[in-house]
């Protein structure tokens, strides 16, 4: 069945550093999803991608769309401690159905 | 409304009663998903609706689980029977136009089930 993975599951960093996500549909994704969920708090959409190969920028967070359309990407550059969170990417598939990765939780040590 | 809200934020039961959960999405929003989340996991998906009518309800885990929106705005996720596994986060969503063209979904705050 449709499966959206994602990795790492969490992912320790020092203030400063980078940081990056990634995401892998087992088939492909009419377009992806990506959002941020705080410590307590509930999903908050960040950004959409539809296009094969599409980048987008964010400020610090460049994400990225994979040819195939099968998987995704999400870079932080320069960590900030606001960043941390955990981060969850959403496809929707050919039949109009969100499938939430697992998420990456993110620390950020100041 | 500002937001999503969804009520109670926090319901414990016992395992075999029955329990209704509320959503009431941003005004003007057609489209409204329920998920549940469990700890460490993403949203699952359990039912989407596109106005009134139920667009895919493929993902309610059982015939335990049920959902209305009688009016096209207010939902009500209804769970019949509680087990213990039912224990999760259920978060509900809202978005203007739904899936078909990928639109921004809202989350509410969520309401946390507890069956003991």
């Amino acid at each position: 069945g449709q499966q959206v993975m994602q990795i790492p599951q969490y992912q320790h960093v020092q203030e400063g550093e980078d940081f990056t996500t990634y995401c892998n549909s087992s088939t492909t994704l009419s377009n992806i999803q990506w959002y941020k969920q705080r410590p307590g708090g509930h999903p908050v959409f960040l950004i959409q991608l539809v296009k094969s190969g599409e980048v987008k920028k964010q400020k610090r967070l460049t994400f990225q769309f994979g040819e195939a359309k099968k998987n995704s990407s999400l870079h932080i550059t320069a960590t900030q401690t606001t960043d941390v969170g955990t981060y969850f990417c959403a496809g929707l598939n050919n039949f109009n159905k969100f499938y939430f990765g697992s998420g990456t939780k993110l620390n950020v040590k100041p | 409304g500002a937001g999503v809200s969804q009520t109670p934020s926090n319901k414990v039961t016992e395992k075999g009663k029955y329990v209704e959960l509320r959503c009431d999405p941003i005004s003007g929003h057609t489209a409204l998903y329920w998920y549940r989340q469990s700890l460490g996991q993403g949203p699952e998906f359990l039912i989407y609706f596109q106005g009134t009518g139920a667009a895919d309800d493929s993902g309610l885990p059982n015939d335990r689980f049920f959902a209305v929106r009688p009016e096209g705005s207010v939902s009500t996720l209804k769970i019949q029977r509680t087990e213990r596994g039912d224990s999760a986060v259920y978060l509900c969503a809202s978005s203007l136009s739904g899936t078909a063209s990928g639109d921004t979904q809202y989350f509410g705050p969520g309401t946390r089930l507890t069956v003991l």
